[in-house]
């Protein structure tokens, strides 16, 4: 079975550009998350959603992220315009409902 | 207070040593526990869940799980180099499917 898989793995952009990560879950899975991993820190929810609702979205930014999650299977988180705090790993994860976590790779990001 | 607390570390132990690791939770109402392993530079790695007090062994790993105290810990006996990496605490609140993470407890097993 293949696991969660993100893309891009890694992203360099200048502040105030905009940028796009893409995750597409397990198969299977109807809950799907976006978190964001600061260095030595654990992983902070931006976003989840069941099917092709999103269900938690208190802790996105929304005066510049937003996200999708079209057909309720591939998902895309976006930022414009980027700033320089937002230099972070975006983590995708996806579950079945109320069980086990997984995670992708992560989208490395850095704003310069 | 945070809603998963951990020891940052790092937490050193010799190899073939138990190294413990605990963490604890602010939200009663949480029902699904979990920790994952993280390298440097990799995301994080389910290896143990637990929904139920008491503890839940899987190979080298022990979850316990105390939902009176607000606490889970992980041990892992038999300690190994490769075992040396960030183990995050995760729990649910407000639902099974909103976990929260703690920040991760650094592990470094030495020769």
């Amino acid at each position: 079975e293949a696991g969660v898989v993100q893309s891009p793995r890694y992203k360099i952009i200048e502040k105030k550009q905009p940028v796009a990560f893409w995750c597409n879950p397990i198969s299977g899975h109807n809950t799907l998350y976006w978190y964001l991993q600061n260095l030595g820190q654990g992983p902070e929810l931006l976003i989840r959603y069941e099917n092709e609702e999103a269900v938690d979205d208190s802790q996105l930014p929304k005066d510049r992220f937003s996200a999708e999650r079209l057909k309720g299977v591939d998902s895309t988180l976006k930022i414009q315009p980027a700033e320089l705090g937002d230099s972070a790993v975006y983590l995708c994860a996806s579950s079945r409902r109320g069980r086990e976590l997984f995670f992708g790779e992560g989208s490395r990001l850095t704003v310069l | 207070q945070k809603e998963v607390e951990q020891n940052s570390g790092p937490l050193s132990v010799p190899e073939g040593a138990i190294a413990s690791l605990n963490c604890t939770y602010s939200d009663r109402g949480s029902q699904s526990f979990f920790w994952y392993r993280q390298y440097s530079g990799k995301s994080p790695e389910l290896i143990m869940s637990i929904y139920s007090n008491g503890d839940k062994e899987d190979g080298r790993f022990t979850a316990q799980l105390n939902k009176a105290s607000q606490y889970v810990s992980l041990l892992i006996r038999d300690s190994q180099p490769s075992d040396s990496a960030t183990y995050l605490c995760a729990v649910s609140s407000g639902g099974y499917n909103k976990l929260i993470f703690g920040a991760g407890t650094r592990l470094a097993v030495h020769p």
